[in-house]
């Protein structure tokens, strides 16, 4: 299994800018996380979806975040208008609820690493 | 509401000494799982172990081993002959099995472990 895939690796774009960042979870895992990391917040639960259908969007800082699973191996979050506080690295997960799989454990992606000047 | 406290924010160690990093959580469920992961300098995010709450035996995996105790809710985590390698941000994480949080994690804020040569 190639493991969850996220892409880009790295994004710069200018503020005002429309960012989308994407996320393939690993096949057959029901649940899937967008998390953003930052020095000073830490890690951030933005939001979660299980079975394709977004369960807690609690985390999404404001209206500028929206996030989409339009099927079970592909979700999105995108940045409309892109701010230079939204600069940090995105981290996608996957997990399944499953104990023989991953013990209900997140396998994560590598994350986007975003800035916005 | 669940909550995941690292009290120990930096812990720097020499190679080949002994190492504990402090976990203590909080949550009304009475079925639940806890989680440790590792971030080293390169940035992903690595799943390490998951305990359920109604199994307290201590586990080890060679130099790693996990001390889980239900009396005081605290998942330690200890590096035995800790090595440069270990260096790392190291992340307990929190999930309950039912109501509104099912399948969501909670992290804390992180240990950073710096192991000196």
């Amino acid at each position: 299994d190639a493991g969850v895939i996220q892409s880009p690796r790295h994004e710069v774009t200018e503020m005002g800018q429309e960012v989308t960042l994407r996320c393939k979870p690993i096949s057959g895992h029901d649940y899937l996380f967008w998390y953003r990391q930052t020095m000073m917040r830490g890690l951030e639960l933005l939001i979660y979806f299980n079975n394709n259908v977004p369960i807690d969007d609690s985390g999404m800082p404001e209206d500028r975040f929206s996030a989409k699973m339009p099927n079970a191996s592909f979700s999105t979050l995108k940045i409309q208008p892109s701010e230079p506080r939204d600069s940090a690295v995105y981290f996608c997960a996957s997990s399944d609820r499953e104990r023989k799989k991953t013990n209900y454990g997140y396998t994560f992606g590598s994350g986007t690493r975003l800035t916005v000047v | 509401a669940q909550k995941v406290t690292q009290a120990q924010t930096e812990i720097s160690v020499v190679e080949k000494e002994d190492v504990t990093l402090d976990c203590v959580y909080e949550t009304r469920d009475t079925t639940y799982y806890l989680f440790w992961y590792k971030q080293p300098p390169s940035g992903e995010l690595v799943f390490l172990i998951r305990r359920n709450s109604f199994d307290e035996q201590n586990e080890i995996s060679g130099r790693y081993s996990w001390n889980f105790q239900k009396s005081t809710s605290s998942f330690n985590f200890t590096i035995t002959a800790s090595q440069v390698v270990d260096s790392a941000v190291y992340f307990c994480a929190l999930s309950e099995r039912g109501g509104t949080n099912a399948g969501k994690s909670t992290f804390g804020d992180g240990t950073t472990l710096t192991v000196k040569p």
